[in-house]
């Protein structure tokens, strides 16, 4: 199991361009969750989706931000136009029903 | 609401020491609980969690938990720190409805380990 798989790595993006974050959760994990980790507001849940379908999005800090999981296998995490205090490491995590979540190893964005 | 308190910010123990982090949570029905750990530029691990039954848990790499339902606590114990134990340690709530897929972190402590 190859666990769940974020890419890029990396992102150095300009204020005002769009950026794509991309996860694949483990095959069989029915829920997945993207969170946001910054030094000052800690691991924060942004949204989370159960069976493909956004279940709580109360997380999402603004309109700019768009998340989507058009299969079992793929979502993403677009933030258009991007702006400086969007700057964090992005972490997707998946798990099973009833299960607790299995990281990402997280894509660290900067935004110049 | 839900939320979880780590009042450590930051512990120093010596290689060899036990270990004790704190973590209390606030939740209005028995919780499901979560200690998670993150290495430098890696994401969280699970060591260990708590939804029902013995109260003391058992996790990967020599850590326990004991949750304690009078004092609204579930603080994490190793008996004997390695230096490949530093890292940052989160604990998290499970979130509204006991969800175990929406979680609620604490601020972290940051553990270092002296020779």
């Amino acid at each position: 199991d190859a666990g769940v798989i974020q890419s890029p790595r990396h992102e150095v993006t300009e204020m005002g361009q769009e950026v794509t974050l991309r996860c694949k959760p483990i095959s069989g994990h029915n829920s997945l969750f993207w969170y946001r980790q910054t030094m000052m507001r800690g691991l924060e849940l942004l949204i989370y989706f159960n069976n493909n379908v956004p279940i709580d999005d109360s997380g999402m800090p603004e309109d700019r931000f768009s998340a989507k999981m058009p299969n079992a296998s793929f979502s993403t995490l677009k933030i258009q136009p991007s702006e400086p205090r969007d700057s964090a490491v992005y972490f997707c995590a998946s798990s099973p029903s009833g299960g607790s979540g299995t990281f990402g190893s997280g894509t660290r964005l900067t935004v110049v | 609401a839900q939320s979880v308190t780590q009042p450590d910010i930051h512990i120093t123990v010596s290689e060899g020491a036990s270990l004790e982090l704190r973590c209390n949570y606030s939740y209005g029905a028995t919780p499901y609980l979560f200690w998670y750990v993150q290495s430098p530029g890696q994401g969280l691990q699970l060591l260990l969690k708590y939804f029902s039954g013995d109260t003391l848990v058992q996790g990967i790499k020599g850590f326990e938990a004991e949750f304690k339902r009078s004092q609204s606590s579930f603080n994490l114990r190793k008996p004997s720190v390695h230096w490949s134990d530093a890292a940052e340690y989160f604990c998290a709530v499970g979130g509204e409805g006991g969800a175990t897929n929406k979680l609620i972190f604490g601020t972290g402590t940051l553990l270092a380990v002296q020779p």
